[in-house]
């Protein structure tokens, strides 16, 4: 069973930049969700998609998009980059949409601004 | 509102017993996760509690009381490699789909 793959796993940018996250779920997971971690913090919600839609959006500037594929694989593109978008940004699959299911989560993209 | 806290730090010796508590407020419940989180790593997945009790899966264990707002994780036999942050998550019960975790406790095990 392959786990959540993401890349790439650094990436330095400069302010107003524009820059694309990707991520691959589990296999047999159809559910992404994308989430923000600043140093010290616990991750913060950016978005879930599910079959394709998104399925809830928390507190991030639409500048914050995203996109998922029919094979569940994912991308966060970020618009516009701002110093404090500096981050670890975490992808996470689960097998159906819903507070039950158990969310695994990929290595990992850190994200630095300049 | 939502919230969840957590101890930022805590401190423990090798083979020791440490308890890691977490409160929490949400509108809803549909359970609590812990998570583990190596320093540059991403959270692994340790334990999902949703009816009250204790829930032991080997060295690990969590305990919820629903309505106490409350839950803890016991680690045993404490290892060198158990040091890390431990996060608390739940999916609040009006948009079940994402998780809100606390800040974490970052646990240093000491020699």
């Amino acid at each position: 069973e392959t786990g959540v793959t993401q890349s790439p796993t650094h990436l330095i940018k400069t302010r107003g930049q524009q820059v694309t996250l990707r991520c691959s779920s589990q296999s047999g997971h159809n559910t992404v969700s994308w989430y923000q971690q600043a140093l010290g913090q616990g991750p913060q919600f950016i978005f879930q998609y599910y079959r394709e839609e998104e399925n809830g959006r928390g507190n991030f500037p639409p500048r914050f998009s995203g996109l998922q594929f029919p094979n569940y694989s994912s991308e966060l593109n970020v618009n516009a980059l701002e110093l404090d978008d500096s981050a670890l940004y975490l992808c996470a699959s689960s097998s159906a949409s819903g507070g039950s299911e158990t969310q695994y989560f990929g290595p990992g993209t850190r994200l630095l601004v300049l | 509102g939502q919230n969840i806290d957590q101890p930022t730090e805590m401190t423990a010796t090798e083979g020791a017993i440490v308890q890691i508590n977490c409160t929490y407020q949400t509108s809803g419940f549909n359970g609590l996760f812990w998570y583990q989180q190596h320093a540059g790593e991403a959270p692994t997945f340790l334990s999902y509690n949703v009816l009250d009790g204790l829930e032991e899966k080997g060295r690990f264990s969590s305990f919820l009381s629903r309505s106490k707002g409350y839950s803890y994780l016991l680690l045993k036999e404490l290892q060198m490699k158990d040091s890390a942050s431990y996060l608390c998550a739940v999916p609040p019960g009006d948009s079940s789909y994402k998780l809100i975790f606390g800040s974490g406790t970052r646990l240093l095990v000491r020699p």
